[in-house]
C-alpha cells in the first residue's frame, strides 16, 4: 500500500510569489489533514478535510492560504502571496473514517520564502 | 484548548541503554488519546505508540513503553535497549476522543534523541 505522498519535497520562492503544495493521501482515507512546522516550534494544525469538505479550518493563518480537495482525493494548499513567515515544513496526514486516531504522515514539503 | 509540553530539546543515550523522554499536557477533556511520533532524519513521521486516556494500563510496543499518569497529566516514553535506528526527533501529541470531527493532533515541540554507538 502506498503511503501519503507530497509534492514538491522542497520549494524555494521569493516573497510575493505563489506556491502550491500537493498531498496524495492513502487510498480510501477520507480524512486529510494539513499541518505546518515553523523552525524550532511545534507542529501546528492547519485544517482537516473529510472527503471534499472542510471539517475544520481553524488553524489556517490567514486568507493567503487556500486549501482544496478535489473529489475527495488529493489536496492542494496554495499560498498567495507568500510571506517570509510562511517558511517551514508543511505536512499532510490521512486517516480512515473508522480509525480516525491513526494518522499517517507524508514526508513533508519544506518551503523557503526568501 | 490543549497544550503539549516537551521541555527537553535534546537527549543522548548509549546504544543498548534505556532512555525516557518526558511529556506533559494540559486539557479539560476527560477522554482523549496521547501519542508518540518518531521522525528519523530525512524520513517521514511514524507513529510509535498510542495511549487511550480511559485505559489505565500503560501501552507497550516491543521496546517502547509509556508511563501514563492521568492525574499528573504526564505521558513519558521509555525506550529500552536503545538502537542506532532510534536516532530521531520524537514528538508527543494529543487528540480529543471525538469520532470524525476535531480529530486534529496537538503537538509538543519535539525532542531530538541521539543514540551513541
Amino acid at each position: 500500500e502506498a503511503g501519503v505522498t507530497q509534492f514538491p519535497s522542497h520549494s524555494v520562492i521569493e516573497k510575493g510569489q505563489t506556491v502550491t503544495l500537493r498531498c496524495d493521501p492513502i487510498s480510501g482515507h477520507d480524512n486529510l489533514y494539513w499541518y505546518r512546522r515553523v523552525m524550532g516550534k511545534e507542529i501546528k494544525f492547519l485544517l482537516h478535510f473529510v472527503k471534499e469538505s472542510k471539517q475544520d479550518e481553524s488553524g489556517m493563518p490567514n486568507n493567503r492560504f487556500l486549501a482544496e480537495r478535489t473529489g475527495g482525493t488529493y489536496s492542494t494548499l496554495k499560498v498567495q502571496p507568500a510571506e517570509l513567515e510562511d517558511s517551514g515544513v508543511y505536512f499532510c496526514a490521512s486517516s480512515p473514517m473508522d480509525r480516525y486516531n491513526e494518522q499517517f504522515f507524508g514526508p513533508g514539503t519544506r518551503l523557503t520564502v526568501l | 484548548a490543549q497544550t503539549v509540553t516537551q521541555s527537553q530539546p535534546e537527549m543522548s543515550v548509549q546504544e543498548a541503554e534505556t532512555v525516557t523522554l518526558s511529556c506533559t499536557y494540559d486539557t479539560s477533556e476527560n477522554n482523549y488519546y496521547l501519542f508518540w511520533y518518531k521522525q528519523p532524519p530525512s524520513r517521514q513521521m511514524i507513529l510509535v505508540i498510542r495511549q487511550e486516556a480511559y485505559k489505565q494500563q500503560n501501552a507497550t510496543e516491543n521496546r517502547f513503553s509509556v508511563n501514563f499518569q492521568k492525574a499528573a497529566k504526564s505521558f513519558s516514553l521509555k525506550i529500552s535497549d536503545s538502537q542506532l535506528g532510534d536516532t530521531a526527533m520524537y514528538f508527543c501529541a494529543f487528540m480529543k476522543h471525538v469520532a470524525g470531527a476535531n480529530s486534529k493532533l496537538t503537538f509538543g515541540k519535539g525532542i531530538t534523541l541521539s543514540v551513541r554507538p
